[in-house]
């Protein structure tokens, strides 16, 4: 089974607009951590925001915040006011636990997303 | 600039040969990790090395190789290699096991690693 889930391959979007990008996981395990990574064309993978699974309250980092709702294992990430510059693949993934051999990151496929001028 | 270094950044070879990428990670951090990310796979673990040893083992076939060295740097041994081995090979690298609350995965610019 999927542990890391992202329904939407591609998404379009207006600039200024904001967006929300969905993500899916599961887990038996009741400590865990959630991240958003960004795929610029360039290639390289920049760390957006975490979540911890212990965590009260909804991440937020600058324009990025991440919709976190426990019980139905969904970790979305919403960008505020898009920007051209936000046209990247986007990647959701999540550490499980803390047993040995867990200490990774499993990644979902992917959103590729698109802002349009 | 994650401050993880990898080298080469593209490699074209044939099919058969054998290959060795080389990872950097960030000063002061014992992880490394390496993915492979591909169209049709996605971003794959590959393996995980903490301070010189061998944490974990992901999707990483028999003909690959990888091992850490006492200064940390990494190096992911490709032989025998076949045309589905083409793809980006990422190195991250994190201070510790990613145990701590946020502790997160630096990745490197990656490998393009063409075999034809």
């Amino acid at each position: 089974a999927q542990k890391i889930t992202q329904t939407q391959p591609g998404m379009f979007v207006q600039e200024k607009e904001a967006v929300t990008l969905d993500c899916t996981y599961d887990t038996s395990d009741p400590s865990y951590g959630l991240f958003w990574y960004k795929q610029p064309s360039s290639g390289e993978m920049i760390f957006l925001i975490y979540q911890g699974s212990y965590d009260q309250q909804n991440a937020t980092e600058g324009r990025y915040s991440l919709n976190f709702q426990k019980a139905r294992k969904s970790a979305n990430l919403v960008i505020s006011a898009s920007q051209l510059g936000d046209s990247a693949m986007y990647f959701c993934a999540m550490r499980e636990g803390r047993s040995f051999g867990n200490e990774k990151l499993t990644f979902g496929t992917g959103t590729r997303l698109t802002i349009i001028p | 600039d994650s401050g993880v270094t990898q080298t080469p950044k593209h490699l074209i070879t044939a099919t058969g040969q054998r290959v060795t990428l080389r990872c950097s990670p960030r000063s002061g951090d014992l992880s490394v990790y390496w993915y492979q990310q591909s169209l049709d796979q996605g971003l794959q673990f590959l393996i995980h090395y903490y301070n010189g040893e061998e944490r974990a083992k992901g999707n990483i076939l028999e003909r690959f190789s990888a091992q850490q060295f006492p200064d940390l740097h990494s190096e992911l041994n490709l032989s025998s290699l076949e045309l589905g081995d083409s793809a980006l090979y990422f190195c991250a690298s994190s201070p510790t096991i990613l145990i701590d609350r946020g502790e997160k995965l630096f990745f490197g610019s990656g490998t393009q690693l063409s075999v034809l």
